[in-house]
């Protein structure tokens, strides 16, 4: 199974900062990498697929770039509602796996 | 509307058996392949199974093989998951997942989620 690892494990960060997570693939997955973010007592939300695709919906302060086994997510201005945890995902090969997760929070 | 509404989690005793359901509207269930993933409390996210439009194609997790089953309705378009020989490891929120491929290809991007039904596996 392709392992998949982020860091961090959890930020803080106040609103308006720029955010980057990064998430790294034990072996070579092209740009098929998804981002998810979840918030408390909620489902996963897909922001992003195929690594800079951004999900409808989702607004643009969300991008996500990389190809091959690094990658990352940045939220250029963070928003109160982005406080949250988020994980990668690879779609390369089953089993889809994840990331631990990284979570945002306040400072 | 996309709604994906999970059913059927609850304690059980170890070694015994669940089915979870979920029931799908607004789309074209039959288009879509589906997939399980779970959520043990305070853990980050594992796939559990996945499924092709017409059931045709079929994977799991190596932690669930041969103990659990996926399948399909698509005339009620309804997704289940047989879960046999429970472990206390296997205790975790279920979420039931809309592929986000279309034309019957499967692609892993999971675009629409149930909220989750618990599974409770104890003694």
């Amino acid at each position: 199974d392709i392992q998949m690892t982020q860091s961090p494990s959890s930020l803080s960060a106040s609103v308006g900062d720029r955010v980057t997570i990064t998430c790294r693939a034990s072996q070579t997955i092209s740009s098929y990498l998804n981002w998810y973010q979840q918030k408390p007592g909620k489902a996963p939300k897909l922001l992003i697929y195929a690594a800079f695709s951004l999900q409808s919906g989702v607004p643009s302060r969300f991008s996500g770039s990389g190809s091959g086994t690094d990658f990352t997510l940045t939220i250029s201005s963070l928003q109160p509602e982005d406080f949250a945890t988020y994980y990668c995902q690879q779609s390369y090969s089953t089993p889809p796996t994840f990331g631990q997760g990284t979570k945002v929070d306040i400072k | 509307e996309v709604q994906l509404v999970e059913s059927g989690g609850g304690l059980v005793q170890p070694g015994r058996s669940l089915r979870l359901s979920c029931a799908a509207s607004g789309f074209t269930f039959d288009n879509y392949a589906m997939h399980w993933v779970r959520q043990a409390p305070g853990r980050g996210l594992e796939w559990v199974s996945g499924i092709s439009w017409n059931s045709a194609s079929i994977g799991y997790a190596d932690s669930v093989k041969g103990r659990f089953t996926i399948s399909r309705d698509n005339a009620k378009n309804s997704l289940y998951l047989q879960m046999n020989s429970l472990r206390a490891e296997d205790t975790a929120l279920y979420y039931c997942a809309k592929d986000g491929g279309g034309s019957g290809s499967r692609t892993y991007n999971l675009d629409y989620w149930g909220q989750g039904t618990l599974v409770t596996v104890s003694s």
